[in-house]
Parts: C-alpha cells; sequence; structure tokens
C-alpha cells in the first residue's frame, strides 16, 4: 500500500461547482496533513494545513481529516477556473518535518 | 512570511560542466531543508534532506556524489549538480522547514523552483 494516495484524476467540474479531492495514508501516527496547489510548471504552494479531526475552513477551501478512517479531504466552494492545477496531499513523517506526498490530482474547472 | 527563494530560475549548461542552484529562506530560519526533482508530467521526487550543519541524507538511488547538497546556515542550502549530462534536465525544487515557533513548525515552504537544461 502505498503511503500517500490520490486519485490522479483529470477531475472535472463546471465553474461554480464544488470540488471535492481525496486522499488516504497509511501510517496511523501521522500527526500533520497539508494541501499544496502546484500549477503547471511552478512549484508547490501551501494551501492548507489540518492537525486535528475534523473541518477546517479558510476561504473557498475546507479542509476534512479523518484519523480514525485515515482520510484527509480539500473541497473548494465556488469553483474558477483559476482553481486548475494538480493538488497535492502530504503527510508528515518523523520528527524532521519530512512530507510524503501523494501524486496529486489534477483539477480542471470549466468556465 | 515564509518566503523561500531559489537561483537561478533557469540554468542551461554543457554536458560535463557543474551547475549551483541556491536555496534561501528569506524570512525565517530553517533547520531542514529539501531538494526535489520533477520531470515533465511526473509527481515530485524526493532527493535528499538536509540539515544544517551536518550531511545531508540522500534517497535510495540519489547519487550523493553527483548531487553534492550544502547546508552552511539556518538560511541557505545549496544543490550542486557534478558534470551534468541531458539526462539530469528537470525542474529542481528546494523546499525549507521552519523552527517550532516560526511558520507551522513542520510546514515544508517550496522556492520557485530551478528548470536545468544539460545540452
Amino acid at each position: 500500500q502505498k503511503e500517500v494516495e490520490q486519485n490522479s484524476g483529470p477531475l472535472s467540474v463546471p465553474e461554480g461547482a464544488i470540488a471535492s479531492l481525496n486522499c488516504t495514508y497509511s501510517d496511523r501516527g501521522s500527526q500533520s496533513f497539508f494541501w499544496y496547489r502546484q500549477y503547471s510548471g511552478k512549484s508547490p504552494e501551501l494551501i492548507m494545513f489540518i492537525y486535528s479531526n475534523g473541518d477546517k475552513e479558510d476561504g473557498r477551501f475546507t479542509a476534512q481529516l479523518n484519523k480514525a478512517s485515515q482520510y484527509v479531504s480539500l473541497l473548494i466552494r465556488d469553483s474558477q477556473p483559476s482553481d486548475s492545477a494538480t493538488y497535492l496531499c502530504a503527510v508528515n513523517r518523523g520528527s524532521q518535518g519530512n512530507l510524503i506526498f501523494g501524486k496529486g490530482t489534477k483539477l480542471s474547472v470549466k468556465p | 512570511g515564509a518566503v523561500v527563494s531559489q537561483h537561478p530560475s533557469w540554468v542551461i549548461c554543457k554536458s560535463g560542466t557543474s551547475v549551483k542552484i541556491e536555496c534561501r529562506s528569506l524570512d525565517f530560519q530553517a533547520t531542514t531543508m529539501f531538494w526535489y526533482r520533477q520531470f515533465p508530467k511526473q509527481s515530485l521526487m524526493l532527493m535528499a534532506t538536509s540539515n544544517e550543519g551536518s550531511k545531508a541524507t540522500y534517497e535510495q538511488g540519489v547519487e550523493k556524489d553527483k548531487f553534492l547538497i550544502n547546508h552552511a546556515s539556518l538560511t541557505l542550502s545549496t544543490l550542486t549538480v557534478t558534470s551534468a549530462h541531458p539526462e539530469d534536465s528537470s525542474f529542481y525544487i528546494c523546499s525549507a522547514s521552519g523552527l517550532a515557533g516560526g511558520p507551522v513548525p513542520d510546514t515544508q515552504y517550496f522556492g520557485p523552483g530551478t528548470r536545468l537544461t544539460v545540452l
């Protein structure tokens, strides 16, 4: 089983819809969970982090964490074409802050 | 806050030459810096982890003698690609992780990347 798994997509949603991106992880000891956005040809950019079970909202973005199910998700409300990118889920491992990245889900928001 | 810079942003070199890439954390002290490589349409691949003042830890399959990493201070790490060949052409990205009490301790903040083309 891969440490961090994401559906590679592409996930296509119409403008204004809710995009739902999912991620599962294998290490029950993981404590920190991150979502990064990567535009084509650019480096990853941090969108959100979450440590506690439940939801965390920041503008149009909501991260959801369920440690019992080893599942973390990112919801993007009112999706815009500018949200079209690859979204990387990352999970902390170890005391040095090493992150294990999923391979990313490509999101396409159609006008 | 939490800005990481890289220099140069792109470089073209001849086969057999060496190229140095700098990674700097501009507004926080980074105890740990990471170097990644990404080929077109592929996922990030971690090359090595470096802690200030100590030797880098390389991922399996990454040649430490070819990819020299130096992390001399809490704000600067360098990656030197020695005797570069066309197959080393890639997008090299660094990230930095800050001290506890700084910006979200175990978060990695990425530099903008360096695109290397070896002719």
